[in-house]
């Protein structure tokens, strides 16, 4: 079960930082939101993930709204690069499995 | 890289006829997923395995068989292929530290 919403696509202009919502209102206290994306026909790459508090690595900085309810994932500086599919997904941590949905589509534009 | 490889990266085969697909990884991970993934549908988890010999279903497991008799490799078999499995084909792997998963290149399988 897909238990996030993502827009379908959204689009951002090379240099500026692209925000990318995620509603996930029905979280529970111990599930994670991790986000992946995929460039074109590759296979999915890990980005970020976090439980409560914002995170922020190399690729990306996650913010989590205090009622857990929906995050962003924000790329400061969005290239040409980022154009990808990017996907939200809710875990639990003893749970293995992972569900996809169909992910929101960036279009970087020069 | 994390060290995962699906064979073949291709392959064309007819309906009814059975289909191998193998993933490998070089990471000792202990859990490893195959996925599939169709226009419209972004990827949909067919089986996954937790261990050697030790498999679970996903969502589309329907037509689909795993079997994990060593660390390394996790088959995925089409007993018998239809054309409704012509699909793109992820094998994961994943740390279980973290819950990262790392994927592999895919496989582009076409049942005519």
């Amino acid at each position: 079960d897909a238990k996030t919403t993502q827009p379908t696509s959204m689009d951002c202009a090379e240099g500026r930082a692209a925000n990318l919502p995620c509603n996930h209102s029905t979280i529970s206290g111990n599930e994670y939101v991790y986000w992946y994306r995929q460039i074109h026909s590759q296979g999915p790459q890990y980005i970020i993930h976090g439980l409560k508090n914002n995170e922020t690595n190399e690729m990306a900085s996650l913010i989590i709204t205090e009622d857990r309810k929906s995050s962003t994932l924000i790329l400061p500086h969005a290239t040409l690069r980022d154009t990808a599919v990017y996907y939200c997904i809710v875990r639990e941590l003893n749970f293995n499995k992972f569900y996809f949905g169909s992910g929101t589509k960036l279009n970087v534009k020069p | 890289d994390a060290g995962i490889t699906q064979s073949p990266r291709h392959k064309v085969t007819e309906t009814g006829t059975p289909v191998t697909l193998r993933c490998h990884q070089t990471e000792n991970h202990r859990y490893m997923y195959w996925y599939r993934q169709d226009p419209g549908h972004g990827l949909r988890l067919i089986h996954y395995s937790y261990g050697v010999k030790d498999t679970d279903k996903g969502e589309v497991s329907d037509g689909y068989s795993v079997s994990r008799s060593k660390t390394e490799d996790f088959l995925l078999t089409l007993e018998s292929a239809t054309s409704s499995q012509t699909s793109v084909y992820f094998c994961a792997i994943m740390s279980r530290e973290n819950g990262e998963q790392y994927f592999g290149p895919g496989t582009r399988l076409t049942v005519t």
